[in-house]
């Protein structure tokens, strides 16, 4: 079946540095990709999506480009700041359902 | 944001109680989930529904019933709830168009003492 695997946390930067949270999947069709963020004591938000092999989406300084040939959707922020520490997951769509990775913890520190 | 709500937002209750989790939405998508976030496991999927009164199964089902009696609630019953059930739980809407994404609610924190 579909999954997905994500690197484990937790991950600790400091503000300014160089994020990169990797994610691939496992699909037997052609899927859509999520990742989704969430604040401590918050539900889950999107962050961005994509829906097709070389799509990037990217939002509020996050990107991420849909990998077919190695089956990935690596999410990237050139320069974390405090109010980015959250639980990222990465997320696969190949139907009405989604399958989400563990969540990676990450910690920005001032 | 997505109109979502659950109630209640915390719950603290007894072995072999039951248990019933509301979620609501005010945007009229067809598509209504629970999911359990605990830690390690991401989010995994209880049930979900596709209408009114047509639900399916997810792959944390045991020990879980649903019901969908009009489009803008989906209840989640813990029949007897067991220790094992504590966690947080989360419903999600989706307009259902396919590879969709789902929109989250707040959630909803329960402990089984």
């Amino acid at each position: 079946g579909d999954s997905v695997t994500q690197m484990e946390g937790p991950v600790t930067l400091s503000e300014e540095a160089f994020l990169t949270i990797n994610c691939t999947y496992t699909a037997t069709g052609y899927p859509s990709l999520f990742w989704y963020v969430q604040y401590p004591g918050e539900g889950l938000q999107l962050l961005l999506k994509a829906t097709k092999a070389d799509d990037k989406g990217s939002n509020k300084g996050f990107e991420a480009t849909y990998r077919k040939e190695t089956t990935s959707f690596h999410l990237e922020k050139g320069s974390v700041q405090v109010s980015d520490s959250a639980v990222y997951f990465c997320a696969l769509s190949d139907d009405y359902k989604l399958s989400f990775g563990a969540g990676t913890t990450v910690t920005v520190r001032a | 944001d997505a109109g979502i709500t659950q109630s209640p937002r915390h719950k603290v209750t007894e072995t072999g109680t039951p248990v019933t989790l509301r979620c609501h939405q005010t945007e009229n998508h067809r598509y209504m989930y629970w999911y359990r976030q605990d830690p390690g496991h991401g989010l995994r999927l209880i049930h979900y529904s596709y209408g009114v009164k047509d639900t399916d199964k997810g792959e944390v089902s045991d020990g879980y019933s649903v019901s969908r009696s009009k489009t803008e609630d989906f209840l989640l019953t813990l029949e007897s709830a067991t220790s094992s059930q504590t966690s947080v739980y989360f419903c999600a809407i989706s307009p259902g168009q396919g590879k969709d994404e789902q929109f989250f609610g707040p959630g909803t924190r329960l402990t089984v003492l």
